[in-house]
C-alpha cells in the first residue's frame, strides 16, 4: 500500500514538499513514481526514483522538482520548488517506472495565498 | 512529448452492453501502452498494460488491442461498477503522456 502525506495549502513561490510511505512491502527492488491530476481530471506524469536513488523528470517541470528516496523509512518524497496555482492538483504516489501498477490514494494540494 | 488522444471523450451506454475505447498515439509507440479505469473520488485502476496483456485481478471482460499509434480498450457486458473513467498513457517516451479521458456514462 502507498499513502501520501504532506500540506494541503501552499502559498504561491513556496516549495510544495510531500512524502509516500511503502507499507506492506519493501522500497527496495522497485521505481516509484508521482503523479498529478489537475482539477478539470487531465493527468501528468512528473517523475520516477529508483531505490537507489536514479531519477528521471518531466522536462517540464525539471527545474523545479526533486524526487528522493529514504529506503530506511520505506519513503520517497516529492518536493517542488517555486509553485504557482497552476500546480494545484490531486497528487498520486505510485509503483513503476513504465506505468503505476499501484496508486497511492493522493493527496490535494492547493496553492493559494 | 508524445501526445495521447483518446476517442470519444464521453460515452454512454446500457448494461449488458459491449464498448470499445480508442487511444491514439501522435508517434509509434509500439506496445507501449496501459490502460487505467479511474471512479469518483478514486486513484486510477491500472487495467491493461503492453497494449493487451490484462494485469492480475482484472476481470476478462476487459481487453485491450493495438500496436503502433492506434490502441483499443474494450468492455463487454457492462455492469453497473464499469462505468467509470478510463485513460490511456503511453510509456515508449519521455516524459510519460496520458490521454484525455473517456467518461463511461449509464444511459
Amino acid at each position: 500500500q502507498l499513502q501520501e502525506s504532506g500540506p494541503g495549502l501552499v502559498k504561491p513561490s513556496e516549495t510544495l514538499s510531500l512524502a509516500c510511505t511503502v507499507s506492506g512491502g519493501s522500497i527496495s527492488g522497485y521505481y516509484w513514481s508521482w503523479i498529478r491530476q489537475f482539477p478539470g481530471k487531465g493527468l501528468e506524469w512528473i517523475g520516477y526514483i529508483y531505490y537507489t536513488g536514479t531519477t528521471n523528470y518531466n522536462p517540464s517541470l525539471k527545474s523545479r522538482v526533486t524526487i528522493s528516496v529514504d529506503t530506511s523509512t520505506n519513503q520517497f518524497s516529492l518536493t517542488l520548488s517555486s509553485v504557482t496555482p497552476a500546480d494545484t492538483a490531486l497528487y498520486y504516489c505510485g509503483r513503476g517506472y513504465r506505468f503505476a501498477d499501484v496508486w497511492g490514494q493522493g493527496t490535494t494540494v492547493t496553492v493559494s495565498s | 512529448d508524445i501526445q495521447m488522444t483518446q476517442s470519444p471523450s464521453s460515452l454512454s451506454a446500457s448494461v449488458g452492453d459491449r464498448v470499445t475505447i480508442t487511444c491514439r498515439a501522435s508517434q509509434d509507440i509500439g506496445h507501449s501502452l496501459a490502460w487505467f479505469q479511474q471512479k469518483p473520488g478514486k486513484a486510477p485502476k491500472s487495467l491493461i498494460y503492453a497494449a493487451s496483456s490484462l494485469l492480475s485481478g482484472v476481470p476478462s471482460k476487459f481487453s485491450g488491442s493495438g500496436s503502433g499509434t492506434d490502441f483499443t480498450l474494450t468492455i463487454s457486458s457492462l455492469q453497473p461498477e464499469d462505468f467509470a473513467t478510463y485513460y490511456c498513457q503511453q510509456y515508449s517516451g519521455y516524459p510519460r503522456t496520458f490521454g484525455q479521458g473517456t467518461r463511461l456514462e449509464i444511459k
